[in-house]
């Protein structure tokens, strides 16, 4: 299977900043990679999908980029709501998933 | 709109047996395969399976072969899950995905397996 590798596992920044979370996947997915936002208690919400397509509804703050084994996502202007874990998944062969951001504010 | 609408908690002793339900509206149920996925407090999403509910095909996940069964009944649109001779590791949230050519596209709301003596 295809292990996915996210870091960090946690980061704290200040409303405003601009954050960035890796992914990285033991072998080529192409851009068969998907962003998902977390709250607790919730079902993970999709963000991104192909690695870049931004998802219907999404604020444009939030960006994803890359291709084969290297991915981020990127969220600027970071704003209190964005508080949450943060997931990567890729669905080139069988689902595989990061274990993970969380994201908090200064 | 799309969605899928998953059985309520469970609570089940060890060596039990678990069956979740996901119930699919808003769009032709047999086009689109559902997967599995299910999540341990604090993990990262852990991939169970899909089924193809036209044909009723599955592909397990190796970890839970044998232990594990899908299967669908297109007459209500549904999709189960039944997960048989559970240990206190298969606590977790339970998810049944809609998958779009093999992307994700929405998500069921999840339901709690809890297993516990």
């Amino acid at each position: 299977d295809i292990q996915m590798t996210q870091s960090p596992s946690t980061l704290s920044a200040s409303v405003g900043d601009t954050v960035t979370i890796t992914c990285r996947a033991s072998q080529s997915v192409s851009t068969w990679l998907a962003w998902y936002q977390q709250k607790p208690g919730k079902a993970p919400n999709l963000l991104i999908s192909k690695a870049s397509n931004l998802e219907s509804g999404v604020p444009s703050r939030f960006s994803g980029s890359g291709s084969g084994t290297e991915f981020t996502l990127t969220i600027s202007n970071l704003q209190p709501e964005d508080v949450a874990t943060y997931f990567c998944h890729q669905y080139r062969g069988h689902w595989t998933f990061g274990q993970g951001t969380k994201v908090e504010i200064k | 709109q799309v969605q899928l609408v998953q059985s309520g908690a469970e609570v089940k002793k060890p060596g039990a047996s678990v069956k979740v339900s996901c119930k699919a509206s808003g769009y032709t149920f047999s086009a689109y395969y559902i997967q599995w996925v299910r999540q341990a407090p604090g993990q990262g999403p852990e991939w169970m399976g899909w089924i193809n509910p036209s044909s009723g095909g599955t592909v397990y996940a190796q970890r839970f072969q044998g232990r594990v069964t899908m299967t669908s009944d297109t007459s209500i649109a549904t999709t189960y899950m039944d997960l048989s001779n559970l240990k206190s590791d298969d606590s977790a949230v339970y998810f049944c995905v809609r998958a779009n050519s093999g992307q994700p596209d929405s998500w069921g709301q999840g339901t709690l397996v809890t297993v516990s003596s």
